[in-house]
């Protein structure tokens, strides 16, 4: 049963627009949510957060949206650039450990020149 | 340069063979993680270490054994695995387990199983 879903194995963008990854999570005890961006052969690099007492977070280019009723999350490039071209992670936690991540599939998100 | 160091990056080891991961976090954190990412698998959470101390196995079958000796330094000792335990291993910390903290990872070590 997967908790954490990323129902977009991938996502192609051109350069300069918008670049919209979702994510649905089924666990109410997740407060705490989490995006990372990975390169082949490198680990995940935390991008970021947004706790369930906000609604939005906002850092440069990314935005992080979260609708506690749709139990739903998504991360915002704009704009959109081909360094951006990478594996992009949702992560949620919650409860007792907030250390316990609990990862989506991934989505391969491809930035076109 | 990331502050989570593991080694080595790749290992080939037989069925029969003991080896280890090594993970070195000088990030002053508290807290250690193991994850693995398997092939079209999401991350997976293996093991918590929150000042030293296990708080997490999450049903990890006994060949894998972890050992933290401080909070720097986490270790995973392999020992008789199995193909299907062929996978990126990924270490990681955070200031503390509990909290809304950034967790940072390695860069991870690619572990095949001949």
């Amino acid at each position: 049963d997967q908790q954490v879903k990323q129902n977009s194995p991938s996502l192609s963008v051109q350069e300069g627009r918008i670049s919209i990854l979702n994510c649905d999570y089924t666990n109410s005890m997740f407060d705490y949510f989490l995006w990372y961006k990975k390169y082949p052969a490198e680990g995940p690099t935390f991008l970021i957060s947004i706790s369930s007492i906000k609604d939005k977070n906002e850092d440069g280019r990314f935005t992080v949206f979260l609708n506690k009723s749709a139990k739903h999350l998504s991360l915002h490039i704009v704009p959109s650039q081909p360094g951006d071209s990478a594996v992009y992670f949702c992560a949620a936690a919650g409860g007792t450990s907030y250390g316990k991540l609990t990862f989506g599939q991934g989505t391969i998100l491809t930035v076109h020149p | 340069e990331t502050g989570v160091t593991q080694t080595p990056r790749h290992l080939v080891m037989g069925m029969t063979n003991k080896k280890s991961l090594k993970c070195e976090q000088h990030l002053g954190h508290n807290a250690m993680y193991w994850y693995k990412q398997s092939a079209k698998k999401p991350l997976e959470l293996m093991f918590v270490y929150n000042f030293k101390e296990q708080t997490e196995n999450n049903s990890v079958p006994s060949r894998f054994s972890p050992e933290c000796p401080n909070s720097s330094h986490l270790f995973l000792h392999l020992h008789t695995l199995q193909p299907e335990d062929s996978a990126l291993y990924l270490c990681a910390s955070s200031p503390e387990e509990g909290g809304l903290y950034t967790i940072y990872f390695g860069e991870g070590s690619w572990l095949t199983v001949v």
